[in-house]
């Protein structure tokens, strides 16, 4: 059974604070996402990551890093949290042109 | 103009109906689309994939793809309460890449009431 898990459902911080949502799967895939949802607009692709120690840049990179050390692990980084980061985060993982599976997401607040 | 859009919500259906449900894309090179659906509080979860113009049949759900007109459709017959949900069309465009992103629409609530 595939698997893509984030490491936090709901999460509160202080706007300045540095954030870190890490996101894991268990599949060997090559490609793992970050997107940030929205109502009314939609998923939007911050970042994303092809391989070990590759990154690419989304629609909505700016104000976010992320880091993939390890093939499973995709970790994404709000450097200085402000309130119009509050959002729900999603990470999905996929490999090539095969489906795409969304981890549970992570509901941040920052306040 | 935005890159994927979807028909304006909420649709509201009768149990037992056909909901239909639909998505323009403007780049015209896109090779693969999907329907999505997305619990409220949950995650996206594929449903449908279709590739090559026509219809693509899964049990209730049939996709069709027209690339001539852009344009790709959600129909869902024998409609459920179970089936009340965000449906999400995604579309991934041909860009010489094995990783590729997929591009989102804003999300069509459906509910279908008894």
């Amino acid at each position: 059974d595939v698997k893509v898990t984030q490491s936090s459902r709901y999460l509160v911080k202080r706007t300045g604070e540095k954030v870190f949502l890490e996101c894991v799967q268990d599949m060997d895939h090559e490609n793992m996402f970050w997107y940030r949802q929205d109502p009314g607009l939609g998923l939007r692709l911050i970042y994303f990551s092809y391989d070990v120690k590759m990154k690419e840049k989304g629609d909505i990179p700016e104000g976010y890093s992320v880091s993939r050390e390890k093939k499973e692990r995709f970790s994404l980084i709000l450097e200085s949290a402000s309130t119009n980061q509050t959002s729900m985060y999603l990470c999905a993982s996929r490999e090539g042109q095969e489906t795409q599976y969304f981890g549970p997401g992570t509901r941040l607040l920052v306040l | 103009q935005k890159e994927v859009e979807q028909n304006s919500g909420p649709l509201s259906v009768p149990e037992g109906a056909i909901a239909s449900l639909n998505c323009t894309y403007s780049d015209r090179v896109s090779q693969s689309f999907f329907w999505y659906r997305q619990y409220s509080g949950k995650s996206p979860e594929l449903i449908m994939s279709i590739y090559s113009n026509g219809d693509k049949e899964d049990g209730r759900f049939t996709a069709q793809l027209n690339k001539a007109s852009q344009y790709v459709s959600l129909l869902i017959r024998d409609s459920q309460p179970s089936d009340s949900a965000t449906y999400l069309c995604a579309v991934k465009s041909r860009d010489g890449t094995s990783y590729g992103k997929l591009t989102f629409g804003q999300g069509t609530i459906l509910t279908v009431h008894p």
